[in-house]
């Protein structure tokens, strides 16, 4: 079956524009995460979807960052007036929900901030 | 919160040789455990799991980590690594208790020369 897919693969935005990220999770797993990969911190972890719960924002670096996902489904990752800090590979990850925890994931998008 | 440890930032190795690398964590609690490699140009895969019982976990291509409890390590192991297994290796830790997200050492670039 179709894996996690992300758009776009590479974004290249100007400072202080905000940008939007799109992952769409595997058919019918209920969890969705998204990652940042970046050369001066690695792999970190930003927020999470379970279900219908309230998401878990714990890893977001800050106010400018926000997501959403409707439907239980497709997530939007925004990030608002960017800064050259946030240029980093972001990926986007979905597992089959609670109580199974292996996290399966997209191929990421290449955000570069100038 | 916890955190994951790879002491190895680059490995390189000749084709046949033994590879071994090493993941610490620090969280004393339940823990889920795995392996992901990234190969070149390509996304995250998983590479094994452990989530309970038997403390060495087989995985794909002929890798093999053991958890060890008292140690708080997860070291992954081939016996012996072909020019294929070159990638970047990450160790990743879940708390059972502490949501569903993974936290990431800093990975291994490991080099296997033909």
């Amino acid at each position: 079956g179709a894996g996690v897919s992300q758009s776009p693969s590479n974004k290249v935005t100007e400072k202080g524009k905000d940008v939007e990220l799109r992952c769409d999770p595997i058919s019918g797993h209920t969890a969705l995460y998204w990652y940042r990969q970046s050369l001066g911190q690695g792999l970190e972890f930003l927020i999470y979807f379970q279900g219908n719960s309230a998401p878990d924002k714990s890893g977001l670096p800050s106010d400018r960052f926000s997501a959403e996902r409707t439907g239980g489904s497709v997530s939007t990752l925004t990030i608002q007036r960017t800064q050259q800090e946030d240029s980093a590979v972001y990926l986007c990850a979905s597992s089959r929900g609670w109580g199974s925890y292996e996290q399966y994931f997209g191929p990421g998008t290449r955000l570069t901030v100038t | 919160a916890q955190s994951v440890s790879q002491h190895n930032h680059h490995v390189i190795l000749s084709e046949a040789a033994s590879l071994e690398l090493g993941c610490n964590y620090s969280y004393g609690g339940t823990v889920n455990l795995f392996w992901y490699v990234q190969y070149p140009g390509q996304h995250l895969q998983l590479l094994l799991k452990y989530f309970s019982g038997d403390p060495l976990v087989k995985g794909i291509k002929g890798f093999e980590a053991e958890f060890i409890k008292s140690k708080f390590s997860f070291n992954l192991r081939k016996p012996s690594v072909q020019w294929s297994d070159t990638a970047e290796y990450f160790c990743a830790v879940n708390a059972a208790n502490a949501g569903n997200m993974l936290t990431f050492g800093g990975g291994t670039r490991l080099m296997v020369k033909p």
